[in-house]
């Protein structure tokens, strides 16, 4: 079955990189996703990746996708304090309209100053 | 902007009360989400629909019901509150089609059951 996890928590300084790590088991994932949920508020998506890429990035993220390995990690440079929020990985196995996405259980991340 | 709106961000309900929680999108999605999250847990799927008066369950549908009428509104319906449901539930939805399910999601409804 489908199965997504994460470590619950990651503390940064400000200004340092943040790097917020995911595996998932099922190999057919098309999609992956990271999604962030501020407090008080729903998700909210950052980004996605298709199965077939290695790397996207965009502005201050970039996410690297490791197939073999089923990896998949978020990385957040200069992080500051307004990025202190719960990243959510999901993954769906097929295109939209015919299938969900299962999530994983948050990682929390805090950012001091 | 895709709009998702929960039109109950907090609810305070008795064990045994009927529950309907209502979810209304603006940007003629053909699918919605209802999923509840819980310190933990994570967000887990309780009902999905890709289209009118059609309805899926997800991985704990049990105790809950869904209703889908009109494209742009879904809700999730409590029949005998437990309070083993008090939860936050949050609902979402996303266009069909051959790309990524890109889910949009409302800001949530934080149910209490006593």
């Amino acid at each position: 079955g489908e199965d997504v996890e994460q470590s619950l928590f990651l503390s940064v300084r400000e200004g340092d990189s943040s790097v917020i790590n995911c595996t998932y088991t099922d190999s057919s994932s098309t999609y992956l996703y990271w999604y962030k949920q501020e407090p008080g508020a729903g998700l909210q998506l950052l980004t996605y990746i298709f199965s077939n890429m290695d790397m996207k990035q965009d502005q201050r993220l970039t996410v690297l996708l490791n197939k073999k390995d089923k990896h998949l990690s978020l990385r957040i440079a200069d992080t500051q304090t307004g990025d202190s929020a719960i990243y959510f990985c999901a993954e769906s196995l097929l295109p939209s309209g015919y299938s969900t996405l299962t999530f994983g259980k948050g990682t929390m991340l805090l950012v001091s100053p | 902007d895709v709009k998702v709106t929960q039109s109950s961000r907090y609810l305070v309900k008795r064990t045994g009360e009927k529950v309907f929680l209502e979810c209304v999108q603006d940007m003629d999605h053909e699918n919605m989400f209802w999923y509840r999250q819980d310190p933990g847990l994570g967000l887990r799927l309780i009902y999905f629909s890709y289209d009118v008066k059609m309805k899926e369950k997800g991985d704990i549908p049990e105790g809950y019901s869904v209703s889908r009428e009109k494209k742009e509104r879904f809700s999730l319906i409590l029949e005998s509150a437990s309070t083993n449901q008090t939860s936050m539930y949050l609902c979402a939805s996303s266009l069909s089609g051959d790309g990524a399910n890109v889910l949009t999601f409302g800001a949530g409804s934080r149910l209490t059951v006593l």
